[in-house]
C-alpha cells in the first residue's frame, strides 16, 4: 500500500457545489495530517491541519477516520478561486519526521 | 515574519555552469528542507537539515550539494546539471524535524537547464 493515496481527479464542479476529496494513508501511528493547496506554478500552501477527528474553517472541513485510515476534505459552496490542486500530506511511517505528499487532487470550479 | 524567502525566482543555467539557490527563514524554525517538483507531480524530498545537521539525503545525485550555514539559511549548490533537472525547487521549514506542525514553503526557484 502506498503511504498516501489520492484520487488525482480532475474534479470539475459548478460554482456553489459541494465537493469532497478522500485520501488514504498507511502510517497508522500518525498523529497529524495536512491538506495543502497548490495553485498552478506556485508553492504549496498549508490549508488545514488535522490532529484529532477533524477540523473546520469556514467553507472547508477536514475529517479523519483513524479506523479506516483516511482523511477527507469537504469544500462547500465552491468558488472559482477554489480551483487548484489539493495535496494530502502525512508523516512518513519511517518516523524520520519526513512528510509524504499524495499525488494531489485537481479541482476545477466552473461558472 | 512568517515567510520563507527563496532566491532567485527563476534561473537558466547551462550544463557546465555552477550556481546556487538560496533560502532564508526567520521564524526560528530548526528544520529546513529542499524539495524538487516536476510539472503535475507532487514535491519530492531531496534533503533535510535538522538543527543545522544533514539528517536526510534522499539519494540525490552529487551534482546537487546542500549547505546550511546557520539555522536561518539553506543553500543548494548546483554543478554540471542535466536538462532533466529542470524543475521547481522548493525550500521549506518547520519548527523541528518531526513534521508535526507541517511545513512552510518558499515560493520556489524555477530552474531551467539548457
Amino acid at each position: 500500500r502506498k503511504e498516501v493515496e489520492q484520487d488525482p481527479g480532475p474534479f470539475n464542479v459548478p460554482e456553489g457545489a459541494t465537493v469532497a476529496f478522500n485520501c488514504t494513508y498507511s502510517n497508522s501511528a500518525s498523529q497529524s495530517f495536512f491538506w495543502y493547496r497548490q495553485d498552478c506554478r506556485k508553492e504549496p500552501k498549508l490549508l488545514m491541519s488535522v490532529y484529532s477527528s477533524g477540523n473546520e474553517d469556514g467553507r472547508f472541513t477536514a475529517q479523519l477516520n483513524r479506523a479506516s485510515q483516511y482523511i477527507s476534505l469537504l469544500i462547500r459552496d465552491s468558488k472559482l478561486s477554489d480551483s487548484a490542486t489539493y495535496l494530502c500530506v502525512v508523516p512518513s511511517s519511517s518516523n524520520t519526521g519526513k512528510l509524504i505528499f499524495g499525488q494531489g487532487t485537481t479541482l476545477q470550479v466552473k461558472p | 515574519d512568517t515567510e520563507v524567502t527563496q532566491t532567485p525566482k527563476h534561473l537558466v543555467m547551462g550544463m557546465t555552469n555552477k550556481k546556487s539557490l538560496k533560502c532564508e527563514q526567520h521564524m526560528g524554525h530548526r528544520a529546513m528542507y529542499w524539495y524538487k517538483q516536476k510539472a503535475k507531480k507532487p514535491p519530492e524530498l531531496m534533503f533535510v537539515y535538522s538543527y543545522e545537521k544533514l539528517s536526510i539525503n534522499e539519494s540525490v545525485p552529487s551534482r546537487f550539494s546542500p549547505e546550511c550555514p546557520n539555522s536561518s539559511l539553506l543553500n543548494l549548490h548546483l554543478h554540471a546539471l542535466q536538462p532533466e533537472d529542470s524543475a521547481l525547487y522548493l525550500c521549506a521549514s518547520s519548527q523541528n524535524g518531526q513534521g508535526a506542525y507541517g511545513y512552510t514553503f518558499g515560493s520556489g526557484t524555477r530552474l531551467t537547464v539548457v
